[in-house]
């Protein structure tokens, strides 16, 4: 079935970096885009970033545009979100989704806390 | 971009009871091309990811029961639980992807059992 699973997440200080990984299984992975979509704690869903199936075309949410980038390998079913100059408001879970009929499966998320 | 604003923010309905949620688009999500609304609905509880309920404003996903109904078109659409369930209480989430990114969430609606 469907698998995406998120990792690398942690506590980071303002300023700081990450590079979170979504690994993907069950489906073609090649043939899809993929979302990442964040969750402050307490909060609603804001949407992040997408990477086209073939990486040709990716998009951000304004709050992390220069920011974070997304790139995707298919040769190991994974799409990665490097975030720089990080701020006390991208504590989040982050979650990706596979695009399908809007975001038809989601992993369980990784916690970024950003804190000094 | 495209703001989705539901209402009420929560609910409180009695087991049994019917369960209305609200979300309107500020432009329409309805593609000429196609013909169809790009819009979900996801369901969320403590604890989990969001799951997608529906898509193209009233297409149920395989396992949903079918006391989700999801109708509307252009851009006011609405979430019907026909009967609730314990089960049932979580955050509810409208969702358009219309075009290209981003692609944006309604605030959410907290359901919980009167």
């Amino acid at each position: 079935q469907v698998q995406l699973v998120e990792s690398g997440g942690g506590v980071v200080q303002p300023g700081g970096s990450l590079r979170l990984s979504c690994a993907a299984s069950g489906f073609i992975f090649s043939s899809y885009g993929i979302y990442w979509v964040r969750q402050a704690p307490g909060k609603g869903l804001e949407w992040v970033a997408y990477i086209r199936y073939d990486g040709s075309n990716k998009y951000y949410g304004d709050s992390v545009k220069g920011r974070f980038t997304i790139s995707r390998d298919n040769s190991k079913n994974t799409v990665y979100l490097q975030m720089n100059s990080l701020r006390t408001e991208d504590t989040a879970m982050y979650y990706c989704a596979k695009d399908e009929s809007g975001y038809s499966n989601w992993g369980q998320g990784t916690l970024v806390t950003v804190s000094s | 971009d495209i703001v989705m604003t539901q209402s009420p923010d929560s609910l409180a309905v009695s087991l049994g009871e019917r369960a209305t949620i609200n979300c309107k688009s500020s432009q329409s999500v309805l593609s000429r091309s196609d013909n169809r609304n790009y819009l979900a609905w996801y369901q969320q509880k403590p604890g989990q990811p969001p799951k997608k309920l529906i898509s193209w404003a009233s297409t149920r996903e395989n396992g949903v029961p079918d006391r989700f109904t999801g109708s509307g078109s252009g851009t006011d659409f609405t979430l019907t639980i026909s009967s609730l369930e314990a089960e049932d209480v979580a955050v509810y989430y409208c969702h358009q992807y219309y075009s290209t990114p981003p692609h944006t969430f309604g605030q959410g609606t907290k359901l919980e059992i009167k």
